[in-house]
């Protein structure tokens, strides 16, 4: 299936600065996941979206599940060093077990 | 809780060659996915098992890719013959259940086909 659209592809950010990120579909999903990738592992998820219109905080990360169930955005607040690594949405159905990532987000941080 | 265990963690291999990889999930975890993640791309979901049925393979290339999981447990992903479009690293993630359980991904194992 089709990736996600994942933007911006990659970011560079002073440490202290917010940075958001977003993902759209142009099919619905009932679950937005967040994931961040370290260099050489896989993916550890960050934040959960189950229902529309939900808004999800761990800790300095907030998530958005969007209104019409085809976009999520997530948003680092104060960022710091080791915030950096790859970002990945990724939109699920469980009625046809479609899951699906984005490409990603790279996310530098300069102390 | 021991993590998802995947080897090898790198493997190089000439195209047309065959590989296999191999996958622990964590215990008493059900539910088994293999994905594949291009350079520059999100995992794809290759197979998903449940204990020892597969659930969804719509996206495995089954010409030349199979998986297996016996015991319900482990697992095995093999590729035969290997194709350079094949490099790549393969994710093995493991869940309680299916449905919203989080999945538990492993380090991955990087394959390079020459």
């Amino acid at each position: 299936g089709q990736q996600l659209n994942q933007s911006p592809q990659s970011m560079f950010i002073q440490e202290g600065e917010d940075v958001s990120m977003n993902c759209t579909s142009s099919s619905i999903f009932n679950t937005w996941l967040w994931y961040k990738q370290d260099p050489g592992e896989g993916p550890v998820l960050l934040i959960a979206l189950y229902k529309a219109g939900e808004l999800t905080s761990n800790g300095r990360l907030t998530a958005q599940f969007g209104i019409t169930r085809k976009d999520s955005f997530l948003n680092i607040s104060a960022s710091i060093p080791s915030d950096v690594g790859i970002y990945f949405c990724a939109g699920r159905n469980y009625n046809n077990n479609d899951m699906r990532f984005g490409a990603g987000t790279r996310l530098t941080v300069k102390p | 809780e021991a993590g998802v265990a995947q080897s090898p963690r790198y493997k190089i291999i000439e195209k047309r060659q065959s590989v296999a990889f191999w996958c622990n999930p964590i215990s008493g975890h059900a539910t088994l996915y293999w994905y594949q993640q291009i350079l520059g791309q999100g995992p794809k979901l290759l197979i998903q098992f449940q204990n020892n049925g597969v659930v969804d393979d719509s996206q495995l290339p089954k010409d030349r890719f199979s998986a297996e999981r016996l015991k319900g447990v482990d697992s095995t992903l093999k590729i035969q013959p290997a194709k350079l479009e094949d490099s790549a690293v393969y994710l093995c993630a493991s869940s309680f259940l299916a449905g919203q359980e989080t999945q538990y991904f492993g380090p991955g194992t990087r394959l390079l086909v020459l």
